[in-house]
């Protein structure tokens, strides 16, 4: 079953403003990572933040992990018409292996 | 897609057919795993490997048999195929257990 839940499932969003997307989990973790994947196309890593960061930075990408909430959130700043794909967190720690959410598929309108 | 190559890119094949996908990698990474994705349920490991000869089942291993006899390749078998199994198969590689995966480009396959 999936560990993490990504919320919301769909967003839309003019070109330049921001996107969040979160990710809840059930089971206590020793990383959490965001994936890209465009249409068609196999999973992209964006980035891991372990469990005990709290924020992490890689570019036009900010990632925040919670741990005492069981929670994650992915923030996209200034996107662009390329960034629309779907995005899936996941989490690993203990026995499991990588473990995927659902995703949450983001469309940029130019 | 970081040295991994997936075959075939696409099947179809028949209900109660024997189907062998081929995932090799160039990386000599240790951990190599097979995952299916299908609309409403994310991607779902089926089984993975940690080594020549040393695989487990994951989450949805059910119908699905792997075989990984050199480090660079990693064979998923479905013995007698059902519908159920359509997917879209992603084979995926790591140097350690719970570090960032990368990707093949996947395997479509319908079974009709």
């Amino acid at each position: 079953s999936q560990q993490g839940e990504e919320d919301p499932q769909a967003l839309s969003i003019q070109e330049g403003e921001n996107a969040t997307m979160n990710c809840s989990y059930k089971t206590s973790i020793n990383n959490l990572q965001w994936y890209r994947q465009n249409s068609g196309r196999g999973l992209v890593h964006l980035i891991l933040i372990r469990s005990n960061e709290r924020e992490k930075h890689s570019g036009r990408l900010r990632v925040t992990l919670d741990t005492s909430k069981k929670s994650s959130s992915l923030l996209i700043t200034a996107s662009r018409a390329a960034d629309t794909a779907s995005y899936f967190c996941a989490t690993a720690g203990g026995y499991q292996k990588v473990t995927f959410g659902i995703g949450t598929k983001l469309q940029v309108i130019p | 897609d970081a040295g991994i190559t997936q075959s075939p890119r696409h099947k179809v094949t028949e209900t109660g057919t024997p189907v062998t996908l081929r995932c090799h990698q160039t990386e000599n990474h240790r951990y190599m795993y097979w995952y299916r994705q299908d609309p409403g349920h994310g991607l779902r490991l089926i089984h993975y490997s940690y080594g020549v000869k040393d695989t487990d089942k994951g989450e949805v291993s059910d119908g699905y048999s792997v075989s990984r006899s050199k480090t660079e390749d990693f064979l998923l078998t479905l013995e007698s195929a059902t519908s159920s199994q359509t997917s879209v198969y992603f084979c995926a590689i790591s140097e350690r257990t719970d570090e960032k995966l990368f990707f093949g480009s996947g395997t479509q396959l319908s079974v009709l």
